[in-house]
C-alpha cells in the first residue's frame, strides 16, 4: 500500500515548455487534488476531481489543466510554464459520499518544479 | 467563500513552553478540520482531525485542537514543545468537494 503517489519528484523546465505531473493513489478513494506550495501562501488548491469522471476549479487553476484518467490517476498538466509556476505540487486523494463532509486527505511526497 | 486564517506566521517558542495555534475559519456548512504538520524537508502528516463529536480532539505527539463552533474556531495547543516540533503547521477546512488550507504558521523551537 503506497499510499498517493506522484512522478517526478524534481523538474526544472524553460518558459513555454509543458509537462505533466502524474499522480496514483491505491486506496480507492473518489476525491483527488492538486495543490501547490508556495512561501507564505501556504497550499492552494488548483483543480480537484470528486470522483471519477469530473473535475472542477480551485482557487488558482489558471495555466493548468487536468485530466482524471481513471479512479486511481489524476495528471496536472503545464501546457506552457512560466517562472510564476515555479512551486512545489502536491497532490492529495481522499474518500468523498455526496452530501457528506467526511474523509481525511492523504499528500503525496511533492514534486519540486523550477521555471526557468 | 470558504477561507481559513492562521493569525501567526512565525512562532519561536524555547523547549518546553506551551504552544497554541490560531485557526479561524469561513464557512457555512458542515465542516471538518484538520491540523497538518510539515517537518523540513518532508511531505505534509495530518497531526489531528474533528469530525463531530468531543469538540477537544487529541492527535499525534501530544498535540491537541479544540473547536469552537460559535467562534469558527479551531487552535491547536500543546503544553510543552520539543525541539523536534520545530515544523510548518497548516489549518484546513474540509466542506463538501474541497478542501482550503491556512497559509501555515512556522514553529520554530529553541533548545
Amino acid at each position: 500500500n503506497a499510499g498517493v503517489t506522484q512522478n517526478p519528484k524534481f523538474q526544472v523546465l524553460k518558459t513555454g515548455q509543458s509537462m505533466t505531473l502524474q499522480c496514483a493513489q491505491d486506496m480507492n478513494h473518489n476525491s483527488m487534488y492538486w495543490y501547490r506550495q508556495d512561501p507564505g501562501m501556504g497550499l492552494r488548491l488548483i483543480y480537484y476531481s470528486a470522483s471519477e469522471g469530473t473535475t472542477d476549479k480551485g482557487e488558482v487553476p489558471n495555466g493548468y489543466n487536468v485530466s482524471r484518467l481513471n479512479k486511481r490517476e489524476f495528471s496536472l498538466r503545464l501546457e506552457s510554464a512560466a517562472p510564476s509556476q515555479t512551486s512545489v505540487y502536491f497532490c492529495a486523494s481522499s474518500e468523498y459520499h455526496p452530501g457528506q463532509a467526511l474523509g481525511t486527505i492523504y499528500f503525496g511526497e511533492g514534486s519540486w518544479l523550477t521555471v526557468v | 467563500a470558504q477561507s481559513v486564517s492562521q493569525h501567526n506566521h512565525h512562532v519561536i517558542l524555547s523547549e518546553a513552553a506551551s504552544l497554541e495555534l490560531g485557526c479561524n475559519y469561513s464557512y457555512g456548512g458542515t465542516v471538518n478540520l484538520f491540523w497538518y504538520v510539515q517537518y523540513p524537508g518532508q511531505h505534509l502528516q495530518l497531526l489531528l482531525k474533528y469530525f463531530s463529536g468531543d469538540p477537544l480532539v487529541k492527535g499525534i505527539k501530544g498535540f491537541e485542537a479544540e473547536f469552537i463552533k460559535s467562534k469558527f474556531s479551531f487552535n491547536l495547543r500543546k503544553p510543552s514543545v520539543q525541539w523536534s516540533d520545530t515544523a510548518e503547521y497548516f489549518c484546513a477546512v474540509k466542506g463538501n468537494n474541497d478542501m482550503r488550507f491556512g497559509a501555515g504558521t512556522r514553529l520554530t523551537v529553541k533548545p
